[in-house]
């Protein structure tokens, strides 16, 4: 029950285009739900997250969805830029302190020039 | 200001050997994890400290596996009789914890550990 999917496990965009990363949870106790960008040989770094309490975020070109009753989360990038070719991971955890993270199993993404 | 650092950043070792992975979180920070990725996979929790003790350590896959953080900062992940299987990357990460705030981890670049 403690397990986060993550679809598609890997992805190519053209240059400009729209990627969209989907992922389903199965806890529903998980109450903060991060996206982390990670390039080769570097670790995670946080891209944006959401809670529970609204639908939707958006940070520049990136997005998150939030469906609570579906117990999905996505991340859209808008204006796909070949810097943005890197391993995405959705993650999800509870709040409170200390929590600690349960990841999907990544999407690599590729936006092609 | 200076983010999570670990070392070292590579570590070959032979199968039965006793390995220590460093980590130097965010000064001020309170949280500290270790995570352990394997290739093309996301990080697996291993062990949580607040402080110097560790609040969750149900992530150790076994008792050859054992972190210290004897004064609240640096960690050290250590590892008894090294076998193939923990051939991985082993990730660091800090976070202030504080009630009202989002949990945000910042981690480090990773140990990468083969065993020969």
């Amino acid at each position: 029950q403690q397990q986060v999917k993550q679809s598609p496990q890997s992805l190519i965009v053209q240059k400009g285009g729209i990627s969209i990363i989907n992922c389903a949870y199965e806890n529903t106790a998980f109450d903060y739900f991060p996206w982390y960008q990670q390039f080769p040989g570097k670790g995670p770094a946080l891209l944006i997250a959401i809670r529970p309490d609204v639908s939707e975020k958006k940070e520049g070109r990136f997005t998150i969805s939030f469906n609570k009753s579906a117990k999905q989360f996505s991340l859209h990038i808008m204006d796909s830029q070949p810097g943005d070719s890197a391993t995405y991971f959705c993650a999800a955890s509870k709040i409170t302190s200390g929590s600690r993270l349960t990841f999907g199993e990544g999407t690599q993404l590729t936006v092609n020039p | 200001g200076a983010g999570v650092s670990q070392t070292p950043s590579n570590k070959v070792t032979e199968k039965g050997k006793y390995v220590e992975l460093r980590c130097d979180p965010i000064s001020g920070h309170t949280a500290l994890y270790w995570y352990r990725q394997s290739l093309g996979q996301g990080p697996e929790f291993l062990i949580y400290f607040q402080g110097t003790g560790a609040a969750d350590d149900s992530g150790l896959p076994n008792d050859r596996f054992f972190a210290v953080r004897p004064e609240g900062s640096v960690s050290t992940l250590k590892i008894q009789r090294t076998e193939r299987g923990d051939s991985a990357v082993y990730l660091c990460a800090s976070s202030l914890t504080y009630r009202d705030r989002s949990n945000e981890q910042f981690f480090g670049p990773g140990t990468r550990l083969t065993v020969l």
